[in-house]
């Protein structure tokens, strides 16, 4: 099993939709996650991090933690093809290491 | 936030040759780096942490002898890709961590392509 899982994608979804980005982990004793958007050549951005179960809003940008079930989501509210690149997401294990998912393709269409 | 650089951006080497990546922190004294490895339509892997004046600690399936890590100061890691292979060519990003935020800072990675 793969420490953390994503559906690689791609997600295409169209502009100003929503679009939900899941995520899920093993090791249940992680504490702190995390949602990167990468695009193509470039180094991972930080969109949002999440330590508690339940909600935590951004913008247009929603993550969503349930540690019981040990998932992760990320929800993007009226979707622009801006937004389109690969969403990735990570969990930090109690080693302090920072272990990444392998990332979904999300395709905004005007 | 915390600036990392990376140099060099791009590299073309040919097979066989060692090919040295460096990684600074340029506002942030970082106790510990990670270096990841990239391939095509895939997702970062990490390749080995390191804690400034300590030896790296390897992920499994990681080569320690082809992928040395030296982290000698605060604001310096290098990694050298030893004997570089075609397969060795990717994206290598380092990146800092500041435990005490919690925030990691990314490098703008180096592209290596061994011929």
């Amino acid at each position: 099993q793969k420490e953390v899982e994503q559906n690689s994608g791609p997600l295409s979804v169209p502009e100003g939709a929503i679009a939900s980005l899941n995520c899920t982990y093993s090791d249940r004793g992680s504490q702190s996650f995390f949602w990167y958007r990468q695009y193509s050549g470039k180094s991972p951005e930080l969109i949002m991090s999440i330590y508690s179960n339940g909600d935590k809003e951004d913008g247009r940008f929603t993550a969503q933690l349930n540690k019981a079930s040990q998932y992760v989501s990320l929800l993007i509210r009226d979707s622009q093809p801006s937004d389109s690149a690969t969403y990735l997401c990570a969990v930090r294990s109690n080693t302090g290491k920072l272990i990444f998912g392998q990332g979904t393709t999300l395709q905004v269409k005007p | 936030g915390a600036v990392v650089s990376q140099h060099p951006s791009r590299v073309i080497c040919k097979s066989g040759t060692s090919v040295k990546i460096e990684c600074r922190s340029l506002d942030f004294q970082a106790t510990t780096m990670f270096w990841y490895r990239q391939f095509p339509k895939k997702s970062l892997m990490l390749m080995a942490t390191s804690n400034e004046g300590s030896k790296a600690t390897y992920e499994q399936g990681v080569e320690k002898d082809k992928f040395l890590i030296n982290h000698a100061s605060l604001t310096l890691s290098t990694l050298t890709v030893t004997s570089a292979h075609p397969e060795d060519s990717s994206f290598y990003i380092c990146s800092t961590w500041d435990y005490r935020t919690d925030t990691q800072y990314f490098g703008p990675g180096t592209r290596l392509t061994v011929l």
